[in-house]
């Protein structure tokens, strides 16, 4: 089965530093990977999906994210945090396994320290 | 655009009360998803559907039902609430095209649910 694996629940970056939230994934099949950011009390929106083709990924608000076949890994990365930035954020995959489902992991909560 | 949307916001049911959420997308989507949140385990799978009239089982579909009887409604019944059902509720839709599995889910903004 497939599973994702985000080291840290819980990230506090300065305002200006770099943010890095880190997200392993298993598949045994080419994977289709996707961030997500939550806000308080709301849904969760796309920030970036990784399908085929470049390995870079840019999303919105400033975020990409690479991904590494050789690490199964697809880190989330944004130059300089901004106080807007504080939120959860959520790496998923799906693959032509999973059967039309998306496997979540459990989230990485990011604090903007002024 | 509504988008997904999820009715109700909030609700408080006792122990064996019955409920339905409702979730409605106005995109055309063609699969859609019912997911609950609990705190540091992310999002769980409850049941999906890939069009209407046809729904299966993710990976917590104990004590939950649901039914797409039109391509815009995915409602998700709770029959005999227990406190293992509080939690937050997340309906989902996305479109699958020639390609599967690599549209984005677009999400409502939850139903936050209290069993005591």
């Amino acid at each position: 089965a497939q599973s994702v694996t985000q080291l840290g629940s819980h990230v506090s970056v300065s305002e200006g530093a770099l943010v890095l939230l880190r997200c392993n994934y298993s598949s045994s099949v080419p994977p289709y990977l996707f961030w997500y950011v939550q806000y308080p009390n709301q849904g969760l929106q796309l920030l970036l999906k990784y399908t085929t083709g470049a390995t870079l990924v840019k999303g919105i608000n400033g975020f990409e994210a690479e991904f590494k076949k050789s690490e199964t890994s697809f880190h989330l990365t944004k130059p300089s945090a901004h106080m807007s930035d504080a939120a959860e954020y959520f790496c998923a995959v799906s693959d032509t396994n999973t059967g039309n489902q998306f496997y979540f992991g459990t989230g990485t909560s990011l604090t903007v320290i002024p | 655009n509504a988008g997904v949307t999820q009715t109700p916001k909030f609700r408080i049911l006792k122990i064996g009360q019955s409920m339905t959420l409702q979730c409605t997308q106005d995109m055309n989507h063609n699969y859609m998803y019912w997911y609950r949140q609990d705190p540091g385990m992310g999002l769980k799978l409850i049941y999906y559907s890939v069009g209407a009239g046809i729904t299966d089982k993710g990976e917590v579909p104990n004590g939950y039902n649901v039914s797409r009887s039109t391509t815009e409604d995915f409602p998700l019944r709770l029959e005999l609430a227990a406190p293992s059902q509080t939690s937050v509720y997340f309906c989902a839709s996305s479109y699958s095209g020639s390609v599967p599995y690599n549209s984005p889910l677009h999400f409502g903004n939850g139903t936050r649910l209290t069993v005591t």
